[in-house]
């Protein structure tokens, strides 16, 4: 009974290639975001949805682009994929007007 | 823009010490702030949070308090453990979007 899972856990791709991460919440929240972590552990938001709605798009390439098939998934597709999208990418969800926000395992993405 | 400085690490401690993290932020209006836990190979959790100046948020034995007048919400246990080893992340959120420090590496050695 995951709150917030993530597939895959670890993904390896070649540079170039076209990659997605599925993120799914079954705690009944309308809010969900995307968090990139570097090496150094910086963590830094990329892109929340409310009920299916992009509200917070930060300054990311739009080789990323995300996608809501409905409130409970938030899917992150990663075009022409690049050696610096190497990192580890959390998913998360909140409740609407609620600071809390829940977050999955992440997935570590490795682009060789 | 709203911003977040913690101490930087790696932190190494010996089992029953005292550990403090130091958080600083800057940011228009009242933001809410948190501490979130990243336990090895795991996400972010929750550790403790304060929504108003003066509150207290604690939480299995770290306490923080939320500064206004510092603009502070430094991180404290009076006795760490072998399992408190992890990184560690101050928060702030201003308009429901959280801004994190850098994260600071815990390690607790038996």
């Amino acid at each position: 009974d995951t709150a917030v899972s993530q597939t895959p856990k670890y993904l390896v791709t070649q540079m170039g290639n076209d990659k997605s991460i599925k993120c799914e919440q079954n705690l009944g929240h309308d809010t969900m975001y995307w968090y990139k972590q570097d090496s150094k552990k910086f963590l830094k938001i990329m892109f929340s949805y409310n009920n299916k709605e992009l509200i917070i798009n930060e300054t990311v390439p739009n080789r990323f682009s995300p996608k809501s098939p409905d409130k409970a998934h938030l899917n992150l597709h990663i075009n022409s994929l690049e050696l610096g999208d190497s990192a580890v990418y959390f998913c998360a969800s909140s409740f609407p007007g609620s600071n809390e926000q829940f977050f999955g395992p992440g997935t570590r993405l490795t682009v060789l | 823009g709203d911003s977040v400085t913690q101490m930087e690490g790696p932190v190494t401690l010996s089992e029953e010490a005292f550990l403090t993290i130091n958080c600083t932020y800057t940011a228009t209006g009242y933001p809410s702030l948190f501490w979130y836990v990243q336990y090895p190979g795991e996400g972010l959790q929750l550790l403790l949070k304060a929504t108003k100046a003066d509150d207290k948020g604690s939480n299995k034995g770290f306490e923080a308090t939320y500064r206004k007048e510092t603009t502070s919400f430094h991180l404290e246990k009076g006795s760490v453990q072998v399992s408190d080893s992890a990184v560690y992340f101050c928060a702030l959120d201003n308009d429901y979007k959280l801004s994190f420090g850098a994260g600071t590496t815990v390690t607790v050695r038996a």
